[in-house]
C-alpha cells in the first residue's frame, strides 16, 4: 500500500521569500513518481513538478524545485521568491503500480494538503 | 486555459434527482479519471478509463455510474445521491496511465 504524508496542514510566507512544503511517503513499489499539484480557490489541480525514484537529479521547473532525499523518502517541494499567486492549496502525490492478473495498473495517491497563505 | 473542461461547475441536487456530469479533454490523451474531493479529506480516486477501458473502479458505490464513450468525452451519471456525496468532483487526463495526469477546474456539487 502507498502512502503519502503532509504534516503542515498551513503555512505562511512573506512574498519574495522562500518555503519549503513537505512531503514523505511509504511505498515498497521499486519505482515510483512523486508528484505535486497546486489547487487555488477555483479549484482546478495544476500540476507543478514530477520526480522520478531513479532520477538522478532534483527536479526543477522555475521556481519550483523537489528536494528528493529517496533515503528517508521524503520529496520536499521548495518555492523560491514567493509571490501572492502562490496562495493555495498544494497537493504531494505518489504514482505507484500494482499488478493483478490483467497487467500492471498505476495508481495515484495523494496527501491532504498544505494550505499556503503569502503575505504581502 | 486548461485542456480539461467539466460542465457543469456547480450543481445542487436533491436526492431523487439523476443528473450527469460532463468532462472533455483537448489533449490527446488516451486516460481519463474522476476524482472526489471532500472537505478535509485526501483526493479519491473513482474511476479510471484507459483507451475508453474501465481500469479501475475503486469501490465506488453504484449510484455513480462513469461513462466513456471515446478518448476525449467521460461521463459521471448521478443518481439517488446522498448529502455526503457532496463535494467537488475532479476530472483528469494523461496521455497514458502512468504519466502526469492534467486536471479540469472540477464540478461543485450540493446534494440536499
Amino acid at each position: 500500500a502507498q502512502k503519502i504524508t503532509q504534516t503542515q496542514p498551513g503555512m505562511f510566507v512573506q512574498e519574495k521569500e522562500a518555503v519549503t512544503l513537505d512531503c514523505t511517503y511509504d511505498t515498497s513499489d521499486p519505482s515510483y513518481g512523486l508528484f505535486w499539484y497546486k489547487q487555488p480557490s477555483s479549484g482546478e489541480m495544476i500540476f507543478l513538478i514530477y520526480q522520478g525514484s531513479y532520477d538522478q537529479q532534483n527536479a526543477t521547473e522555475g521556481r519550483y524545485s523537489l528536494n528528493f532525499q529517496k533515503a528517508r523518502k521524503s520529496a520536499n517541494l521548495v518555492i523560491s521568491a514567493s509571490q501572492l499567486g502562490d496562495s493555495a492549496m498544494y497537493f504531494c502525490a505518489m504514482r505507484g503500480i500494482s499488478w493483478d492478473s490483467g497487467g500492471s495498473n498505476y495508481k495515484l495517491t495523494f496527501g491532504k494538503g498544505t494550505l499556503l497563505t503569502v503575505n504581502p | 486555459e486548461t485542456g480539461v473542461t467539466q460542465t457543469p461547475r456547480h450543481l445542487v441536487m436533491g436526492m431523487t434527482n439523476k443528473k450527469s456530469l460532463k468532462c472533455e479533454q483537448h489533449l490527446g490523451h488516451n486516460a481519463m479519471y474522476w476524482y472526489k474531493q471532500s472537505a478535509k479529506k485526501p483526493l479519491e480516486l473513482m474511476f479510471v478509463y484507459n483507451f475508453k477501458e474501465q481500469t479501475e473502479n475503486n469501490s465506488v458505490p453504484s449510484r455513480f455510474s462513469p461513462e466513456c464513450p471515446n478518448s476525449s468525452h467521460l461521463f459521471l451519471h448521478l443518481h439517488t445521491l446522498q448529502p455526503e456525496d457532496s463535494a467537488l468532483y475532479l476530472c483528469a487526463s494523461s496521455p497514458e496511465e502512468r504519466d502526469s495526469q492534467f486536471f479540469g477546474p472540477g464540478t461543485r456539487l450540493t446534494v440536499l
